[in-house]
């Protein structure tokens, strides 16, 4: 079964700084996607970025950035100068193979 | 703006009563989906459907019953099987009916027991 792990419940950084969110996943996939989703206090989920399992370069969005390791299945978020409002929780996703299976998430506070 | 609309924001359940969440959807998705999240914890599949007139049950699925008659359309009922129904529910769509695309999200539901 296709599973998400996310080792970190908690994190908090300086704003302005770089932090990175862990995720290994584990898919019987031959193709597939990784996904983080951000969920703001507002509760809304939003898309952060995306990567397709068979393109080896990482996928980047501004400050957004992933480390994808495939032989590893490692998928990890880097962000870079942290701002106030990305205080959130993160979700990592892979896909299995008709839905989206999502990590219990990690809690992160940007600090002042 | 093509998006989900969830309603309503906050309801509120009786003992033994069933209760309807509505999900609409005009991005013209082919697959919409139901979770569940409780506080701190992660999005837990109650129920999802890849195309009209079909549906599969999710991880969650007990207590919790959905139909797809339109493509826009995902209502989902939490019936007084399901004892613990308080929680965030967030209804989902995504392009295609592989859960290859990414989803896009309502802005949830918060049910709570009287």
């Amino acid at each position: 079964a296709q599973t998400v792990t996310q080792s970190q419940p908690e994190m908090s950084v300086q704003e302005a700084e770089t932090v990175t969110l862990s995720c290994t996943y584990d898919t019987s996939e031959s193709n597939y996607y990784l996904f983080w989703y951000k969920q703001p206090p507002s509760r809304q989920m939003i898309l952060v970025i995306r990567q397709e399992a068979y393109k080896q370069q990482n996928a980047t969005e501004n400050r957004f950035s992933v480390n994808f390791q495939k032989a590893a299945k490692s998928f990890s978020l880097k962000i870079s100068d942290s701002q106030l409002g990305d205080t959130a929780m993160y979700f990592c996703a892979t896909v299995s193979p008709d839905k989206i299976i999502f990590g219990k998430g990690t809690r992160l506070h940007i600090l002042p | 703006d093509g998006g989900i609309t969830q309603s309503p924001k906050y309801l509120f359940r009786k003992e033994g009563q069933n209760v309807t969440l509505s999900c609409e959807q005009n991005l013209n998705h082919d697959a919409m989906y139901w979770y569940r999240q409780d506080p701190g914890q992660g999005l837990r599949l109650i129920y999802y459907s890849q195309i009209v007139n079909d549906f599969q049950k999710g991880d969650i699925a007990e207590g919790y019953s959905v139909s797809r008659e339109k493509k826009e359309s995902f209502p989902l009922t939490v019936t007084s099987a399901q004892k613990n129904p308080t929680a965030f529910y967030l209804c989902a769509s995504s392009q295609g009916a592989r859960g290859n695309q990414p989803q896009h999200f309502g802005d949830g539901t918060r049910l709570s027991i009287l």
